[in-house]
């Protein structure tokens, strides 16, 4: 089956500029999770949805956004773009906790350059 | 907060050399352990995990882990390395059940020499 699409794959914005990372997951899954990897810090968790309810969020301002559509598609957006935002942003699907395997499963990553 | 920790930052092999990459985590109640690997140019793919029962689990390519509770440890192993293995490894903690948020480790870079 087809695995947890992100689009775009690379894109190039300047500071000021907003951006919206698009997630398409695994079909069935309805829990979505994003995540900001940087050579420097790793991967760090932004935030999770289920059921297009935010469930968790991690420590990132308020410019840091997004939302799950009911057919459990995701968004993510980036108000006022900073040199520092400049990353690699994975989404990653999972199974609903009825069938918790744990596991998450992850896309390709948008990758995100501020210039 | 919990927190994952690493040891290494680069791990350099020859092929046929054993391997184990230190993870320690940083959270007293119960805990899920996870080890996820990314080859060059690829998306992240689970190796192994654990949950409970038998500490040591088995993943897949031969890759396996145990679970020290008392040392809040994950370590990562496998006897005999190959080249394919060179890929960037992540150990990552869940607390409980109900939640995918995931505290990853900063990676450990492994390169396989042939």
């Amino acid at each position: 089956k087809a695995g947890v699409t992100q689009t775009p794959r690379y894109l190039i914005k300047t500071r000021g500029q907003q951006v919206t990372l698009s997630c398409s997951p695994i079909s069935g899954h309805r829990s979505v999770s994003w995540y900001q990897q940087t050579p420097g810090q790793g991967l760090q968790f932004l935030f999770e949805y289920f059921s297009e309810t935010q469930r968790n969020k991690g420590n990132f301002p308020g410019r840091f956004s997004g939302r799950q559509f009911s057919n459990s598609r995701s968004e993510m957006n980036v108000s006022t773009l900073e040199l520092g935002d400049s990353a690699l942003y994975l989404c990653a699907s999972s199974f609903t906790p009825g069938g918790d395997t744990g596991e998450l499963f992850f896309g390709e990553g948008s990758r995100l350059t501020v210039l | 907060a919990q927190s994952v920790s690493q040891h290494n930052h680069h791990v350099i092999l020859s092929e046929a050399a054993s391997l184990e990459l230190g993870c320690n985590y940083s959270y007293g109640g119960t805990v899920n352990l996870f080890w996820y690997v990314q080859y060059p140019g690829q998306h992240l793919q689970l190796l192994l995990k654990y949950f409970s029962g038998d500490p040591l689990v088995k993943g897949i390519k031969g890759f396996e882990a145990e679970f020290i509770k008392s040392k809040f440890s994950f370590n990562l192993r496998k006897p005999s390395v190959q080249w394919s293995d060179t890929a960037e490894y992540f150990c990552a903690v869940r607390s409980g059940a109900g939640s995918y948020q995931l505290t990853f480790g900063k990676g450990t870079k492994l390169s396989v020499i042939p």
